[in-house]
């Protein structure tokens, strides 16, 4: 079965510049996340959504980053305009309900540098 | 203070060895509780549950002290490949949010 998928799995570019970043989640799990580790701060979530509707925004950093969920197979993060402090590994994860005790499966992550 | 805590480490063993992580928890009405493992440049993967009566998985046991607010793995006779970060996880009173500690960082050597 496929797990979480991401892309692209690295990203390189410069200062100003629009990032998107795009994720699948596994078919049937109704609850996406999006996180971002960093050294420094570790995994924070940034957002998650339920029914593709968001529940929590309160861990996206400022208004450069936006999320959606137009449909239950696929949701984009985009950051406009990037800075170098935007650089990190964003993952994905998915859950079949959201649940406390469900399981989230993380997708491999991209790997975002800003120049 | 950080929702969750835990000691980076790294814990440097040999094979064979018995090793334990520690977690704490700020919020009391934290609900769900786990163990994540995360490899070098590799995303997070669930490693197991905390139940409050405490669980074992083969060679890892898991426990929770809820009045201590204070989580533990324990991984009997480590192998090699239990070399990874470590990571503890709470969820919020409310919701599916999992908070995330720092990690431990284990390493086993042959």
């Amino acid at each position: 079965d496929a797990g979480v998928i991401q892309s692209p799995r690295h990203e390189v570019t410069e200062m100003g510049q629009e990032v998107t970043l795009r994720c699948k989640p596994i078919s049937g799990h109704n609850s996406l996340f999006w996180y971002r580790q960093t050294m420094m701060r570790g995994l924070e979530l940034l957002i998650y959504f339920n029914n593709n509707v968001p529940i929590d925004d309160s861990g996206m950093p400022e208004d450069r980053f936006s999320a959606k969920m137009p449909n239950a197979s696929f949701s984009t993060l985009k950051i406009q305009p990037s800075e170098p402090r935007d650089s990190a590994v964003y993952f994905c994860a998915s859950s079949l309900s959201g649940a406390r005790s469900d399981t989230q499966y993380f997708g491999p992550g991209t790997r975002l540098t800003v120049l | 203070r950080k929702e969750v805590e835990q000691d980076p480490g790294p814990f440097n063993v040999p094979e064979g060895a018995t090793v334990a992580f520690n977690c704490t928890y700020s919020n009391s009405a934290s609900q769900s509780f786990f163990w994540y493992r995360q490899d070098c440049r590799k995303e997070p993967k669930l490693l197991m549950s905390v139940y409050s009566s405490g669980n074992e998985d083969g060679r890892f046991t898991a426990q929770l002290n809820r009045a201590s607010q204070y989580i533990s793995l324990l991984i009997r006779d480590s192998k090699l490949s239990d070399s990874a970060t470590y990571l503890c996880v709470v969820t919020g009173p409310n919701t599916g949010k999992l908070i995330f500690g720092q990690g431990t960082t284990l390493q086993v050597k042959p």
